[in-house]
Parts: structure tokens; sequence; C-alpha cells
């Protein structure tokens, strides 16, 4: 159980293109999915966090109008980078977790997304 | 502010044990989760701690003190799949998960 999925899993797009990405919980309603970027070599870096029907929260430094989320409903939610460029080429990994008994569990991740744009 | 240190690198050899710390001082605890992540790939949940004491999987052991704000990932028996980098969270007052650079284990034989 606590399947993740991811796509696409990788995505190649022209500078000034957008691109969305989406994260669905498979067997498990998701209270809150997150987003996260990765370049290579580095840590990830939490970008956003999404509960369903409300308003993305976004980290500090992260455009809100370039990268857009929507979590429309338990299992599902969408990143769009807008007007990508070639900066924005990277690793790209959500993930969920559930409330249980006030209790948050692990996060699970999904496969990720490699972004590159040319 | 919140903050994680876990080493950058370490080595060992194949059959060894190693053992990787990771130190936190975060407004709040409500659990400390250890994450492997090979390269080009994502992270999958190796353990969670939210009492003192050893938890131990397999060949994987992890280990939280709360009071001295410590926790530490022990690795058995090394295989070189274990070659990967270990990651180190902690859920804070919040449940807002603070993540630790990571550590990247290389597996020599």
């Amino acid at each position: 159980g606590a399947v993740v999925s991811q796509h696409p899993s990788w995505v190649i797009c022209k500078s000034g293109t957008s691109v969305k990405i989406e994260c669905r919980s498979l067997d498990f309603q998701a209270t809150t999915m997150f987003w996260y970027r990765q370049f290579p070599k580095q840590s990830l870096m939490l970008m956003a966090t999404s509960n369903e029907g409300s308003k993305a929260t976004y980290e500090q430094g992260v455009e809100k109008d370039k990268f857009l989320i929507n979590h429309a409903s338990l299992t599902l939610s969408t990143l769009t980078v807008t007007s990508a460029h070639p900066e924005d080429s990277s690793f790209y990994i959500c993930s969920a977790r559930v409330l249980a008994d006030n209790v948050y569990n692990e996060q699970f991740f999904g496969p990720g997304t490699r972004l590159t744009v040319l | 502010g919140q903050n994680i240190d876990q080493p950058t690198e370490m080595t060992a050899t194949e059959g060894a044990i190693v053992q990787i710390n990771c130190t936190y001082q975060t407004s709040g605890f409500n659990g400390l989760f250890w994450y492997q992540q090979h390269a080009g790939e994502a992270p999958t949940f190796l353990s969670y701690n939210v009492l003192d004491g050893l938890e131990e999987k397999g060949r994987f052991s992890s280990f939280l003190s709360r009071s001295k704000g410590y926790s530490y990932l022990l690795l058995k028996e090394l295989q070189m799949k274990d070659s990967a980098s270990y990651l180190c969270a902690v859920d804070d007052s919040n449940y807002q998960l603070i993540w630790g650079a990571g550590t990247k284990l290389i597996i020599k034989p």
C-alpha cells in the first residue's frame, strides 16, 4: 500500500513553454501533498505544501506565479511550471502523507519527474 | 532557527557496520525519520522514531535520544547496494518535516 505515482517520469520542453506534472496517491487519501525540487548532487528542497481544497503554502524564494500548484482532490495534486527556462531543469518529486489518529505518518514519495528545458 | 546536522559523506567497507549520526534543533518534536535515496531516484522510507530507544528492522536500526536531540542510523552487513544518500528528517511542532542535507554513503569492496 501507500503508493504515489507521478506523471510524466521525464519531460523535455522548449524554453518558454509550460509543463504540468501530476502526482497521485493510488491507494490512500492524502491529507497533504508536498512538492520538492532537487538539483544534481544536492539535497531535497521543499517548494510548497498543499492541502486539498486550499491554496498551497510556498517556501521562501519559490515563485508561486511560476510554479502553480492545484490540489483538487485527496488523491491528486498538480504542479505546473509556467514559462519554463533552462534554470528550471531539475528533478521534481512529490510526496504525500495522511493524518491518522492525529499523527502524521511518513511521507510517501513519488518516483520523481526529470524536467529538461532546452 | 531549525537545524539538522549530519555528515556530508562517509565511506565504509562491504560487510562492515556503519553509523550515520544526526543531530537536530527544532521548534518542537513529533518524530524523526530516516530515508534512503539512490542517485536519480526518489527517497524511500527506512525508519521512524518518536520515543527514545532503538528501533530495529533487519540490517537497519535507528536510535533516538530526544533529550540530546540526537539520532543515528546503523547499517549492518553492508552491501554494495547500500551505497546511497541517507536523509534525516524531523517533524516539528506543526508536523512540518525539516530535512537534513543528507549523508552520502560510499561502500567499497
